[in-house]
């Protein structure tokens, strides 16, 4: 079955700067890769997704990057702020609906 | 619009005893699917849904049975609880037929089996 692996577990950084996640998977079928924000008491949220056959998608200060051939990608988020502190989740799809979710990254931005 | 909703939020057995967590969904998805997330493991599917009358096994059902007799509805049955079903478990939805668009997920409910 698949395997998504996630790196870093935590990250922290001070606002404004730009932060990174990373995500590699097993499974060459995958074509759909979404990332969710886990907010404290929350269920998780989509907040960008890219679809096999593109390589890069931003909405404003969220951006994620997909490389088919390596099995790996990352989500970069842009002029951090303390409200995008919160748990990240990337995942991959394989045609079904079923979702394989990636171990987490906690990103704590520092005001 | 209230999207996914489970209930309880939060719920304390004992070991051996049995119980349902509830889902429902307003949004007439046809597929449903239960996860579960542990620390350092991310979620983990357990049961899922293509339809009403229709459910299968994700990566971890042993210990969980699921049932859909409504395409609203579809509630995780805990047999005889176990220390090691101590978990947070999340309720999502989506439309079946478009595959790679958003799930939905309900707010959690953490469960602690002492």
């Amino acid at each position: 079955g698949e395997n998504v692996e996630q790196h870093p577990s935590t990250l922290s950084v001070q606002e404004g700067d730009s932060a990174v996640i990373k995500c590699t998977y097993s499974d060459s079928a995958s074509n759909y890769f979404p990332w969710y924000k886990q907010e404290l008491g929350k269920g998780p949220q989509l907040i960008i997704d890219i679809r096999s056959n593109v390589g890069e998608k931003k909405d404003q200060r969220i951006a994620v990057t997909l490389n088919k051939t390596a099995k790996h990608f990352s989500l970069h988020i842009t002029e951090t702020q303390p409200e995008d502190s919160a748990v990240y989740f990337c995942a991959t799809q394989t045609g079904a609906n079923n979702l394989f979710f990636g171990t987490g990254t906690r990103l704590t931005v520092i005001p | 619009n209230a999207g996914v909703t489970q209930t309880p939020k939060f719920q304390v057995l004992k070991t051996g005893q049995s119980m349902t967590l509830q889902c429902a969904q307003d949004m007439n998805h046809e597929y449903m699917s239960w996860y579960r997330q542990d620390p350092g493991m991310g979620l983990r599917l357990i049961h899922y849904s293509v339809g009403a009358g229709i459910t299968d096994q994700g990566e971890v059902p042993n210990g969980y049975n699921v049932s859909r007799s409504t395409t609203e509805d579809f509630p995780l049955r805990l047999l005889s609880a176990a220390p090691s079903q101590t978990s947070v478990y999340f309720c999502a939805s989506s439309y079946q037929d478009r595959p790679d668009t958003e799930a939905f997920f309900g707010q959690g409910t953490r469960l602690t089996v002492v």
